[in-house]
């Protein structure tokens, strides 16, 4: 069973650029989830989907950050402008429908200069 | 709303030692604790988790302990090696939510 993928694993950026990460979710799982873990602390949840309705974005700075996941399967989230503070690892995950599991990607590594 | 507490931040031992790792949660609500480690460059992977009508699960090395009535739980691992060397994130969840400790940087010294 193939993982939950993301693109791209890097990207250096200077303040107020824009950024778009993206993910692709296990096959099947219909919830996924955006994480940032700035370093040094655990994954803080930015977003949650079920399908492709939004279940929960109450920690997502609206006025910078946005997601979407237009199909139900995969999800992009965009930064527009980028603060330094932004620097961080932004994870997705996706998990079955029901109490599971939790499987993470990579992740993406965002410095803003 | 959910707040997870996690100790200690780092943790050194021998191999062949036993670490324990513990932390607490304020939302008697949750019902779901997992465990994850993280090793570099890595997302984090699920080790061992336990759910509230629960005391006590052990997965060979790994084991995971949940006081409800304390709003605390723990992971232990014993005999540990050096590829056990990461960092371990707790976590509680309440509904969908998963809230996250700040990690343990475990460090297992040959």
């Amino acid at each position: 069973e193939a993982g939950v993928a993301q693109s791209p694993r890097y990207k250096i950026i200077e303040k107020r650029q824009s950024v778009a990460f993206w993910c692709n979710p296990i096959s099947g799982h219909a919830t996924l989830y955006w994480y940032q873990q700035i370093l040094g602390q655990g994954p803080k949840l930015l977003i949650q989907f079920q399908n492709n309705g939004v279940v929960d974005d109450s920690q997502l700075p609206k006025d910078r950050f946005s997601a979407e996941r237009l199909k139900g399967v995969d999800s992009t989230l965009k930064i527009q402008p980028a603060k330094l503070e932004d620097s961080a690892v932004y994870l997705c995950a996706s998990n079955a429908p029901g109490p599971g599991e939790q499987y993470f990607g990579p992740g993406t590594r965002l410095t803003v200069t | 709303g959910e707040n997870v507490e996690q100790h200690p931040s780092t943790l050194s031992v021998q191999e062949g030692d036993s670490a324990v790792i513990k932390c607490t949660y304020s939302d008697s609500a949750s019902n779901y604790f997992p465990w994850y480690k993280q090793e570099l460059g890595k997302g984090p992977q699920l080790i061992i988790d336990i759910r509230s009508n629960v005391g006590e699960k052990k997965d060979q090395r790994i084991a995971v302990t949940l006081n409800k009535t304390a709003k605390h739980f723990s992971l232990h691992i014993t005999e540990t090696q050096p590829e056990d060397s990461a960092v371990y994130f707790c976590a509680a969840r309440r509904g969908g939510k998963l809230i996250f400790g700040q990690g343990t940087e475990l460090s297992v010294k040959p």
